[in-house]
């Protein structure tokens, strides 16, 4: 993971939008991910992004991705107390399967 | 619909023992499989990955080795663990998508 990075925690209020930012290396890139990683749990996916679209909106998840700064985000509106988690963005490197993480963001919502 | 095991959930090893974990997927056939793992408070680090039976590519040198005995089993293994062995090991699958799905994971505990 050490070519994704993510800021390790972040912590919101019940209600407000939590924004989880990812920086990455790899222009060629195809596909970029968020994942969600519960308490003692595997990692579920969340959304994803292809190289060539800037935006992609899913009910309270949005993603923005700027491939000049190599820079993803993952903005979560109305955040809740189901929504404490692991973060991890991740990219598809070339034409094959193998992600690349990043270390997580632990996000923390406190009513 | 398709699911995605492993097994044990959780295990406590002595240093120099051997290990054994598995992976099945069931509702899809020739699956790319990986095995990852997840240090405490690090990212995810890809160890291998298979895109058929008999097929396997490290990803990392280390201690550990993997083996894929049936289109759909997984089996990540160790002659001896080490210390550095500890962590949470994750199987993912994916198949003719960029999307990975992961199981619930398994936390190696070497003593």
């Amino acid at each position: 993971g050490e070519d994704v990075e993510q800021s390790l925690f972040l912590s919101v209020r019940e209600g407000d939008s939590s924004v989880i930012n990812c920086t990455y290396t790899d222009s060629s890139s195809t596909y970029l991910y968020w994942y969600k990683q519960e308490p003692g749990a595997g990692l579920q996916l969340l959304t994803y992004i292809f190289s060539n679209m800037d935006m992609k909106q899913d009910q309270r998840l949005t993603v923005l991705l700027n491939k000049k700064d190599k820079h993803l985000s993952l903005r979560i509106a109305d955040t809740q107390t189901g929504d404490s988690a692991i973060y991890f963005c991740a990219e598809s490197r070339g034409n094959t399967d193998k992600l690349i993480f990043g270390t997580g963001t632990r996000l923390q919502v406190f009513p | 619909s398709q699911t995605i095991h492993q097994w044990p959930a959780t295990l406590v090893q002595p240093v120099g023992s051997p290990l054994s974990l598995e992976c099945t997927v069931e509702g899809t056939s020739n699956p790319n499989l990986y095995w990852y793992r997840q240090a405490a408070g690090r990212g995810l680090q890809l160890l291998f990955y298979s895109v058929g039976i008999g097929q396997i590519s490290s990803e990392v040198p280390q201690n550990l080795s993997a083996s894929r005995p049936q289109d759909r089993q997984f089996i990540l293994s160790s002659k001896k663990l080490l210390l550095s062995d500890s962590g949470f090991y994750l199987c993912a699958w994916s198949i003719q998508s960029y999307e990975q799905y992961f199981g619930p994971g398994t936390r190696l505990t070497v003593t």
